[in-house]
Protein backbone atom coordinates (compact mmCIF):
# COMPACT_ATOMS: atom_id res chain seq x y z
CA UNK A 1 0.00 0.00 0.00
CA UNK A 2 1.22 3.37 -1.14
CA UNK A 3 1.62 5.62 2.10
CA UNK A 4 2.79 9.14 2.08
CA UNK A 5 3.60 10.91 5.57
CA UNK A 6 4.57 14.27 5.87
CA UNK A 7 5.95 15.87 9.02
CA UNK A 8 7.63 18.98 10.09
CA UNK A 9 4.57 21.64 10.17
CA UNK A 10 4.32 24.06 12.73
CA UNK A 11 4.09 27.35 13.96
CA UNK A 12 7.32 29.42 12.67
CA UNK A 13 7.55 33.70 13.14
CA UNK A 14 7.50 35.68 9.69
CA UNK A 15 11.68 35.45 8.35
CA UNK A 16 11.96 32.06 9.74
CA UNK A 17 12.72 28.31 8.26
CA UNK A 18 10.99 25.02 8.45
CA UNK A 19 11.92 21.78 6.62
CA UNK A 20 8.84 19.78 5.40
CA UNK A 21 9.65 16.19 5.22
CA UNK A 22 7.75 13.03 3.69
CA UNK A 23 8.53 9.82 4.24
CA UNK A 24 7.28 7.28 1.53
CA UNK A 25 6.43 3.57 1.43
CA UNK A 26 4.98 0.54 -0.37
CA UNK A 27 6.29 1.50 -3.42
CA UNK A 28 9.81 1.88 -5.13
CA UNK A 29 10.27 5.94 -4.27
CA UNK A 30 13.43 6.04 -6.56
CA UNK A 31 11.45 5.47 -9.57
CA UNK A 32 8.79 8.25 -9.06
CA UNK A 33 8.38 11.95 -9.48
CA UNK A 34 7.76 13.87 -6.34
CA UNK A 35 5.90 16.90 -5.79
CA UNK A 36 4.39 19.14 -3.06
CA UNK A 37 1.25 21.18 -3.13
CA UNK A 38 -0.32 23.27 -0.95
CA UNK A 39 -3.55 24.76 0.45
CA UNK A 40 -4.33 27.99 2.11
CA UNK A 41 -6.88 27.67 4.70
CA UNK A 42 -9.92 28.15 2.79
CA UNK A 43 -8.46 28.26 -0.09
CA UNK A 44 -7.99 26.26 -3.12
CA UNK A 45 -4.73 23.77 -4.26
CA UNK A 46 -1.44 25.36 -5.50
CA UNK A 47 1.41 23.48 -6.50
CA UNK A 48 4.96 24.35 -5.25
CA UNK A 49 7.49 22.35 -6.40
CA UNK A 50 8.21 19.09 -8.26
CA UNK A 51 11.55 17.16 -8.13
CA UNK A 52 12.22 14.42 -11.03
CA UNK A 53 12.68 10.66 -9.97
CA UNK A 54 17.06 11.12 -9.76
CA UNK A 55 16.40 14.61 -8.43
CA UNK A 56 18.43 15.86 -11.66
CA UNK A 57 15.46 18.39 -12.64
CA UNK A 58 13.72 20.66 -9.97
CA UNK A 59 11.32 22.54 -10.82
CA UNK A 60 9.51 25.89 -8.43
CA UNK A 61 6.70 28.35 -8.53
CA UNK A 62 7.47 31.80 -8.70
CA UNK A 63 5.85 32.27 -5.39
CA UNK A 64 8.67 30.23 -3.37
CA UNK A 65 11.11 30.18 -5.69
CA UNK A 66 14.78 31.76 -3.99
CA UNK A 67 12.78 31.52 -0.80
CA UNK A 68 12.01 26.89 -0.70
CA UNK A 69 14.55 24.20 -1.63
CA UNK A 70 13.18 20.69 -2.48
CA UNK A 71 15.26 17.64 -2.20
CA UNK A 72 15.33 14.21 -1.81
CA UNK A 73 17.14 11.16 -0.51
CA UNK A 74 16.04 8.03 -2.45
CA UNK A 75 18.42 5.70 -0.11
CA UNK A 76 15.83 6.74 2.36
CA UNK A 77 12.62 6.76 0.83
CA UNK A 78 12.09 10.87 1.68
CA UNK A 79 10.99 14.06 0.12
CA UNK A 80 12.15 17.70 1.62
CA UNK A 81 11.04 21.05 1.45
CA UNK A 82 13.37 23.11 2.68
CA UNK A 83 11.46 26.66 3.39
CA UNK A 84 13.16 29.82 4.43
CA UNK A 85 12.04 33.75 4.88
CA UNK A 86 8.85 32.44 5.35
CA UNK A 87 5.70 34.89 5.02
CA UNK A 88 2.16 34.99 6.21
CA UNK A 89 0.99 33.99 2.40
CA UNK A 90 2.95 30.85 3.08
CA UNK A 91 0.46 29.40 5.83
CA UNK A 92 -0.99 26.41 4.42
CA UNK A 93 -1.30 22.47 4.76
CA UNK A 94 1.59 21.12 2.37
CA UNK A 95 0.46 17.53 0.80
CA UNK A 96 3.67 15.47 -0.18
CA UNK A 97 2.22 14.28 -3.61
CA UNK A 98 3.41 11.21 -5.82
CA UNK A 99 4.26 11.01 -9.92
CA UNK A 100 3.53 13.63 -12.72
CA UNK A 101 0.11 13.22 -13.04
CA UNK A 102 -0.09 12.93 -9.04
CA UNK A 103 -1.32 9.91 -8.23
CA UNK A 104 -1.74 9.74 -4.03
CA UNK A 105 -1.32 12.06 -1.83
CA UNK A 106 -0.17 12.85 1.71
CA UNK A 107 -2.43 13.43 4.61
CA UNK A 108 -0.55 17.28 5.16
CA UNK A 109 1.13 18.74 7.44
CA UNK A 110 0.13 22.46 8.77
CA UNK A 111 2.57 25.36 8.13
CA UNK A 112 1.57 28.25 10.32
CA UNK A 113 3.84 31.56 9.82
CA UNK A 114 2.45 34.41 12.17
CA UNK A 115 3.82 36.42 14.69
CA UNK B 1 2.47 30.11 -17.99
CA UNK B 2 -0.55 28.15 -18.21
CA UNK B 3 -4.03 29.28 -16.57
CA UNK B 4 -6.71 26.80 -15.79
CA UNK B 5 -10.47 28.30 -15.03
CA UNK B 6 -12.99 26.08 -13.94
CA UNK B 7 -17.06 26.78 -13.94
CA UNK B 8 -19.24 26.82 -12.04
CA UNK B 9 -17.04 27.62 -8.65
CA UNK B 10 -20.13 25.96 -6.92
CA UNK B 11 -22.94 23.95 -8.03
CA UNK B 12 -26.17 22.50 -6.25
CA UNK B 13 -27.88 19.31 -7.11
CA UNK B 14 -29.83 16.53 -5.81
CA UNK B 15 -28.82 12.83 -5.33
CA UNK B 16 -30.01 10.77 -8.43
CA UNK B 17 -28.55 14.41 -10.11
CA UNK B 18 -25.83 14.22 -13.11
CA UNK B 19 -23.73 16.81 -13.20
CA UNK B 20 -20.81 18.68 -15.15
CA UNK B 21 -17.86 20.45 -14.31
CA UNK B 22 -16.02 22.16 -17.02
CA UNK B 23 -11.60 23.08 -17.02
CA UNK B 24 -10.35 25.87 -19.60
CA UNK B 25 -6.89 25.88 -20.05
CA UNK B 26 -5.35 29.09 -21.42
CA UNK B 27 -3.00 27.29 -23.85
CA UNK B 28 -3.69 24.04 -25.87
CA UNK B 29 -2.06 21.34 -23.07
CA UNK B 30 -3.42 18.11 -25.01
CA UNK B 31 -4.62 16.33 -23.03
CA UNK B 32 -2.45 16.39 -20.05
CA UNK B 33 -5.13 16.88 -17.52
CA UNK B 34 -6.32 15.43 -13.95
CA UNK B 35 -9.10 15.60 -11.62
CA UNK B 36 -9.32 15.76 -8.16
CA UNK B 37 -11.46 15.02 -5.72
CA UNK B 38 -11.24 17.04 -1.88
CA UNK B 39 -13.66 16.67 1.16
CA UNK B 40 -13.38 18.85 4.01
CA UNK B 41 -10.31 18.31 6.13
CA UNK B 42 -8.92 15.60 3.89
CA UNK B 43 -6.20 15.32 1.14
CA UNK B 44 -7.61 15.76 -2.32
CA UNK B 45 -8.10 12.09 -4.46
CA UNK B 46 -7.12 11.18 -7.67
CA UNK B 47 -9.84 10.78 -10.14
CA UNK B 48 -8.46 11.02 -13.34
CA UNK B 49 -5.54 11.58 -15.76
CA UNK B 50 -4.76 11.88 -19.09
CA UNK B 51 -8.43 13.63 -19.49
CA UNK B 52 -10.48 10.60 -19.57
CA UNK B 53 -8.45 7.41 -18.06
CA UNK B 54 -10.30 6.60 -15.02
CA UNK B 55 -8.11 5.95 -11.59
CA UNK B 56 -8.11 2.20 -10.57
CA UNK B 57 -10.80 2.06 -8.14
CA UNK B 58 -12.73 4.89 -9.09
CA UNK B 59 -15.98 4.24 -10.36
CA UNK B 60 -17.38 4.86 -13.57
CA UNK B 61 -20.13 7.31 -12.72
CA UNK B 62 -17.25 9.83 -13.11
CA UNK B 63 -16.33 10.31 -16.79
CA UNK B 64 -13.57 12.86 -18.41
CA UNK B 65 -13.50 14.50 -21.14
CA UNK B 66 -11.95 16.81 -23.72
CA UNK B 67 -8.18 18.12 -25.38
CA UNK B 68 -6.76 20.98 -26.19
CA UNK B 69 -7.94 23.76 -24.09
CA UNK B 70 -11.77 22.52 -23.15
CA UNK B 71 -12.30 19.55 -20.95
CA UNK B 72 -15.19 18.18 -19.00
CA UNK B 73 -15.68 16.22 -15.91
CA UNK B 74 -19.49 14.78 -15.76
CA UNK B 75 -20.90 12.68 -12.63
CA UNK B 76 -23.70 11.23 -13.18
CA UNK B 77 -26.21 9.70 -10.41
CA UNK B 78 -24.59 11.53 -7.41
CA UNK B 79 -24.64 10.07 -4.42
CA UNK B 80 -23.90 11.76 -1.11
CA UNK B 81 -20.32 10.91 -1.14
CA UNK B 82 -19.94 12.65 -4.39
CA UNK B 83 -20.44 16.22 -2.45
CA UNK B 84 -17.36 17.73 -2.56
CA UNK B 85 -14.88 20.23 -3.89
CA UNK B 86 -13.53 19.20 -7.61
CA UNK B 87 -10.24 20.78 -9.07
CA UNK B 88 -8.61 20.15 -12.48
CA UNK B 89 -4.80 20.53 -12.71
CA UNK B 90 -2.54 20.38 -15.69
CA UNK B 91 0.52 18.53 -16.37
CA UNK B 92 1.52 19.67 -19.98
CA UNK B 93 4.06 21.97 -18.51
CA UNK B 94 5.94 24.00 -15.64
CA UNK B 95 4.64 25.37 -13.63
CA UNK B 96 1.58 23.44 -13.21
CA UNK B 97 -1.04 24.45 -12.10
CA UNK B 98 -4.74 24.04 -10.65
CA UNK B 99 -7.94 25.78 -11.17
CA UNK B 100 -9.39 27.28 -8.86
CA UNK B 101 -11.95 24.32 -7.91
CA UNK B 102 -15.59 23.60 -8.10
CA UNK B 103 -17.81 22.92 -5.19
CA UNK B 104 -20.22 20.77 -5.68
CA UNK B 105 -22.97 20.93 -2.59
CA UNK B 106 -26.39 19.50 -1.74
Amino acid sequence: EVQLVESGGGLVKPGGSLRLSCAASGFTFSSYNMNWVRQAPGKGLEWVSSIRNSGSYIYYADSVKGRFTISRDNAKNSLYLQMNSLRADDTAVYYCARANPIDYWGQGTLVTVSS
Amino acid sequence: DIQMTQSPSSLSASVGDRVTITCRASQGISNYLAWFQQKPGKAPKSLIYAASSLRSGVPSKFNGSGSGTDFTLTISSLQPEDFATYYCQQYNSYPRSFGQGTKLEI
